[in-house]
Formats: C-alpha cells, sequence, structure tokens
C-alpha cells in the first residue's frame, strides 16, 4: 500500500536553531501533501496544506514566516521551523493523498523538542 | 467540512465486540467515511473506508446507514493491542483536507 515516509522521527536542538523535517511518499505522487502538529493528549492540528509548485496555504493562526513550507517535487515535502523555542516542542505529522478515491496516508511523525 | 462527533472514551475487555459510533450530520452527498487508529507516538493509521451500507476488511467492519448521518466502526475480538485512539473522518477525495476532531480513546482492559 501507499507510504509515506518522516525524517527526522526525533529531533532535539537548541532555541533558536530552524529545524527542517522532510515527507515523502514512497510509491506515489502526492501533488498535495498535509502538515499537522499534535500536542500531548489531544487531537492533530491541521497547520497546512502543501502544494506542489506553489505556496503553500496556513490555516488561520498558523505563522507561515515560522513554520516554512517547501513542496519542489512530487513526492517530496518538507516543513522548516525557523528559530525554534520551547513553544514549538510538539509531535509533527504530514499526510498524502493515495490515489483516486483512496485514503490519506501519514507519516509516523516527527517528535520535536526545543531545549 | 463535515464536523464529526465521536465518544470521547470507551473501555472494554480482551476478546469484546467494540462499536464505536460517530456523528456526521452534516455530511456531503461525495463525502466519503474513513476511520484511523493512532497509537502513542505514531502517526494515524488507515482502519477502513466506506460510503454507504457495509464495509468489511480484515480488521474492522464499518456500518452506515442509509442517510449517511453516522457510522459505526466494529472491532471483533479485542485484544490489547487495540488500546489507541479512533478518529472517524468524513472527506470528499484524496487531496481534500481533514479536521480531525477529538476522536475515542479506547482502553482495553485484560
Amino acid at each position: 500500500g501507499a507510504v509515506v515516509s518522516q525524517h527526522p522521527s526525533w529531533v532535539i536542538c537548541k532555541s533558536g536553531t530552524s529545524v527542517k523535517i522532510e515527507c515523502r511518499s514512497l510509491d506515489f505522487q502526492a501533488t498535495t501533501m498535509f502538515w499537522y502538529r499534535q500536542f500531548p493528549k489531544q487531537s492533530l492540528m491541521l497547520m497546512a496544506t502543501s502544494n506542489e509548485g506553489s505556496k503553500a496555504t496556513y490555516e488561520q493562526g498558523v505563522e507561515k514566516d515560522k513554520f516554512l513550507i517547501n513542496h519542489a517535487s512530487l513526492t517530496l515535502s518538507t516543513l522548516t521551523v525557523t528559530s525554534a523555542h520551547p513553544e514549538d516542542s510538539s509531535f509533527y505529522i504530514c499526510s498524502a493523498g493515495g490515489g483516486n478515491n483512496q485514503p490519506q496516508h501519514f507519516g509516523d511523525g516527527t517528535r520535536l523538542s526545543i531545549l | 467540512l463535515a464536523k464529526t462527533t465521536q465518544p470521547i472514551s470507551m473501555d472494554s475487555y480482551e476478546g469484546q465486540e467494540v462499536n464505536i459510533t460517530c456523528s456526521h450530520n452534516n455530511i456531503a452527498t461525495n463525502d466519503y467515511i474513513t476511520w484511523y487508529q493512532q497509537f502513542p507516538s505514531q502517526g494515524p493509521r488507515f482502519i477502513i473506508q466506506g460510503y454507504k451500507t457495509k464495509v468489511k476488511n480484515e480488521v474492522a467492519s464499518l456500518f452506515i446507514p442509509a442517510d449517511r448521518k453516522s457510522s459505526t466502526l466494529s472491532l471483533p475480538r479485542v485484544s490489547l493491542s487495540d488500546t489507541a485512539v479512533y478518529y472517524c473522518l468524513v472527506a470528499l477525495n484524496r487531496d481534500d483536507k481533514i479536521i480531525f476532531g477529538k476522536g475515542t480513546r479506547l482502553h482495553i482492559l485484560p
């Protein structure tokens, strides 16, 4: 079945550092990918829609200059958390569609911890 | 985007059948209903998807009444490893953005 891969699975870094997370569709092409953030004991919160070859669409309240999204190819979208601070610590998850009338598939997430 | 409502939590015992019902009163004509399972520190995993009536696969069944305003995920003979959060989602197709509800936290007891 369709597989979505995220890298890294976890990252710990100092405050002020920029962190890049990759999301790849391994066996299908994805013109659209989605990025979510999840805090402990809470549901997934959609951050933005990543569109191949064009600008991402951000949900209300999500800072586009803070969370940079690049979708340069049909199999790769990246999320860069710029100048990360402790409040950015969270679990970040991406998803991509698997085909017509097929469900979206999710990556295994990236645990980001900012010290 | 159709809003979904599920019970916040459920408890059951190993070997029992578990049914989780989701309400989606404003589902659109072309929307599909999809259920996902999520374990801690993992991404959601697809369980089953349907449009109407009944769908069954190797892990679950999905019952959808004629009006499609609700759906029921049925897990036969659950085990401890089925302890997870289950999300009911409604979307048109693969490129639709999905808004997650709170999900149902299922706790299986020995």
